[in-house]
């Protein structure tokens, strides 16, 4: 029941391409839903997040839908960018009492120019 | 200090050794994390601490893994009588710990190589 379950694992597209990652939970007491960033070498990094009581959330080229009813949310990259290569990650916890961050698998994404 | 420290950044070692990796969180963040990463591969929740208790430790591979955490400060992270199956790269993350946005900042790990 704590399982986040992400796809796809790899993805390629070309530069200007909108790529979307997809991720399943099934723990109802989720209720914070944050992407993480990693490129090569380095840790994730906070890319954007979003809670259930919003259906959409963007940041720039960035944006995050969630589907409350069927448990899942996706992100979505808006003229993606050479620069957008690394491996994206979403995650799941809740509020309250111990907030324990439980992750996908992680997408590896490469946008080729 | 401005982000989490991991030290060392590389770490080559022989089967059946000791190492000890350590963790500088982000001054005030209550809560810390280990994870593994392995090679092309996804996060790998090891422990969790909130303080210096460890209210989580179900994701410690082995009796050989053990970590402790000094106050709300510095976390090691160590592993006994090393395999090859622990080579990767082990992240340390560190987040305010209280109710709402629980955002993690990650370190840039500590590659760790078992010969």
């Amino acid at each position: 029941q704590q399982q986040v379950k992400q796809s796809p694992q790899s993805l390629i597209v070309q530069k200007g391409g909108i790529p979307i990652i997809n991720c399943a939970y099934e723990n109802t007491a989720f209720d914070y839903f944050p992407w993480y960033q990693q490129f090569p070498g380095k840790g994730p990094a906070l890319l954007i997040a979003i809670r259930p009581d919003v259906s959409e959330k963007k940041e720039g080229r960035f944006t995050i839908s969630f589907n409350k009813s069927a448990k899942q949310f996706s992100l979505h990259i808006m003229d993606s960018q050479p620069g957008d290569s690394a491996t994206y990650f979403c995650a799941a916890s809740n509020s309250g009492g111990y907030q324990k961050v439980t992750f996908g698998t992680g997408t590896k994404l490469q946008v080729i120019p | 200090g401005a982000g989490v420290s991991q030290s060392p950044s590389n770490k080559v070692t022989e089967k059946g050794k000791d190492v000890e990796l350590r963790c500088d969180p982000i001054s005030g963040h209550t809560a810390l994390y280990w994870y593994r990463q392995r090679l092309g591969q996804g996060l790998e929740f090891l422990i969790y601490f909130q303080g210096n208790s460890a209210p989580d430790k179900s994701g410690l591979p082995s009796d050989r893994f053990s970590a402790e955490r000094t106050g709300e400060s510095v976390s090691t992270l160590t592993i006994q009588r090393t395999q090859q199956e622990d080579s990767a790269v082990y992240l340390c993350a560190s987040s305010l710990g209280h109710s709402g946005a629980n955002v993690l900042t990650f370190g840039a790990g500590s590659r760790l190589t078992v010969l």
